[in-house]
């Protein structure tokens, strides 16, 4: 079955930086297009960013514009998402979810997450 | 601050049916399909819809989707305690060139 594992979480300092992974099996990883969703405590699920199946096209929130790197390695299976010149409101669970095959309206199969805290 | 907007909350009996909207325009919903996440307490959101009205294997009939124009509704009959939950709608936004969810509704179950 379809299985996305996050990591890389945990606590950093405002203006720091983190890499969190998001490692994928039971499904041909090449094939689809990868989102990073977020939702920080209490609140609203907050879209990312999103890559395509190949690597080049690439799409941000302008909230995480210019800070947070989107990448994936399709040999290892693996969602990267780099982020830097973290903000306090940058505090959040990040989840990985898979895309479909056409296009970008559906983000079929999430992950648990991982939880960021950007705290002093 | 989402494009897409949905009541904060619905509540009904069970075994009654409830109906969410996800209201957004051209950009969004009006020419792209919607799908919707189901959000169970403590756990990760769950595809329920996609492409305004599919099923993923697995989802009950009790749960359907429709779009008109710049709208979106999610409809969910002979409602159980374990449907309660936060409900999200979500689609690309072409002007935006990015994913947008909706607010979020709480569904109750009285």
């Amino acid at each position: 079955q379809v299985q996305l594992v996050e990591s890389g979480g945990g606590v950093v300092q405002p203006g720091r930086s983190l890499r969190l992974s998001c490692v994928a099996s039971g499904f041909s990883f090449s094939t689809y297009a990868m989102h990073w969703v977020r939702q920080a405590p209490g609140k609203g699920l907050e879209w990312v960013a999103l890559i395509s199946y190949d690597g080049i096209h690439k799409y941000y929130a302008d909230s995480v514009k210019g800070r947070f790197t989107v990448s994936r390695d399709n040999f290892k299976n693996t969602l990267y998402l780099q982020m830097d010149s973290l903000r306090a409101e940058d505090t959040a669970v990040y989840s990985c979810a898979r895309g479909v095959l056409v296009g970008a309206t559906t983000l079929y199969y999430w992950g648990q997450g991982t939880l960021v805290t950007v705290s002093s | 601050q989402s494009v897409l907007t949905q009541p904060p909350s619905v509540s009904a009996a069970p075994g009654q049916k409830v109906t969410i909207s996800c209201s957004g325009s051209s950009s969004n919903i009006g020419n792209n399909y919607v799908s919707w996440y189901q959000q169970l307490p403590g756990t990760a959101p769950k595809l329920l819809i996609y492409e305004n009205n599919e099923r993923p294997s697995g989802i009950p009939d009790r749960f359907s989707g429709s779009k008109s124009g710049t709208s979106a509704t999610l409809g969910i009959t002979g409602l159980q305690t374990g449907d309660e939950a936060d409900y999200y709608c979500g689609t690309w936004d072409s002007s935006l060139s990015g994913y947008v969810f909706g607010t979020g509704t709480k569904v109750s179950v009285l």
